[in-house]
């Protein structure tokens, strides 16, 4: 079955601080897709990014990186030099191919409070 | 660009009550999504529909609901008597064709039963 983990219930940093947020992902699935999305204080999802399993790449986007490991079923998300503006609720997320309309499975979500 | 929208943005009802929470999609998505969010926790799947029928459900999705695409545009979800439980942020989601596209999400609708 398919599960995704976010160890990290809530992570605070001092503005200016790197973060990592963690998350490991199972599936029995070739093929996959793992996401990131945020959710401000606001409350709506907004979508940060998507790799597929056959693309190992990692990724940069702005201060935003992302760290896509297969061999230990991870998909680590960097913000670097954080800003107040980031505090959100972050989650991880999966869908498998075989499913065929590709169903998001979330983690439980990650807190990252920056503090001015 | 492009969004999802949802209506209304708030939902308060009696518990018992059927509610009928109203999503538009992107114009050229194919595939639509509900998913619910208990407050402090977890997105967790409820339904996806395609081509005019549930193509998978959770099992949260039991008979109480039901959802609709009555019109070009509209997607529709429906909880018949509606439980103190079922008090939850409601997200609407589409995607186009292809297995690699990207789900996006509309805005929620909070749904209060009381």
């Amino acid at each position: 079955a398919q599960k995704v983990t976010q160890a990290q219930t809530e992570i605070s940093v001092v503005e200016k601080e790197d973060v990592t947020l963690d998350c490991v992902y199972e599936t029995r699935d070739t093929t996959y897709y793992l996401f990131w999305y945020k959710q401000p204080p606001s409350g709506e999802l907004v979508f940060l990014i998507r790799r597929n399993s056959f693309d190992e790449q990692n990724e940069i986007s702005g201060r935003y990186s992302w760290n896509f490991q297969k061999s230990t079923s991870s998909f680590n998300f960097t913000i670097t030099a954080s800003q107040v503006v980031d505090s959100a609720v972050y989650f991880c997320a999966l869908s498998e191919a075989r499913t065929g309309a590709n169903n998001l499975f979330f983690g439980t979500g990650t807190r990252l409070t920056v503090i001015p | 660009e492009p969004e999802v929208t949802q209506t209304p943005s708030h939902q308060v009802t009696q518990m018992g009550q059927e509610v009928i929470l109203r999503c538009v999609p992107i114009s050229n998505h194919l595939y639509f999504y509900w998913y619910r969010q208990i407050l402090g926790q977890k997105v967790e799947f409820l339904v996806s529909f395609y081509n005019n029928e549930i193509s998978e459900k959770s099992e949260i999705f039991d008979d109480q609901f039901s959802v609709e695409r009555p019109d070009g545009s509209n997607f529709t979800l429906k909880i018949r008597s509606t439980k103190l439980e079922d008090s939850a942020m409601y997200f609407c989601a589409s995607r186009g064709r292809g297995g690699t596209d990207t789900q996006y999400f509309g805005p929620g609708t909070r749904l209060t039963v009381l």
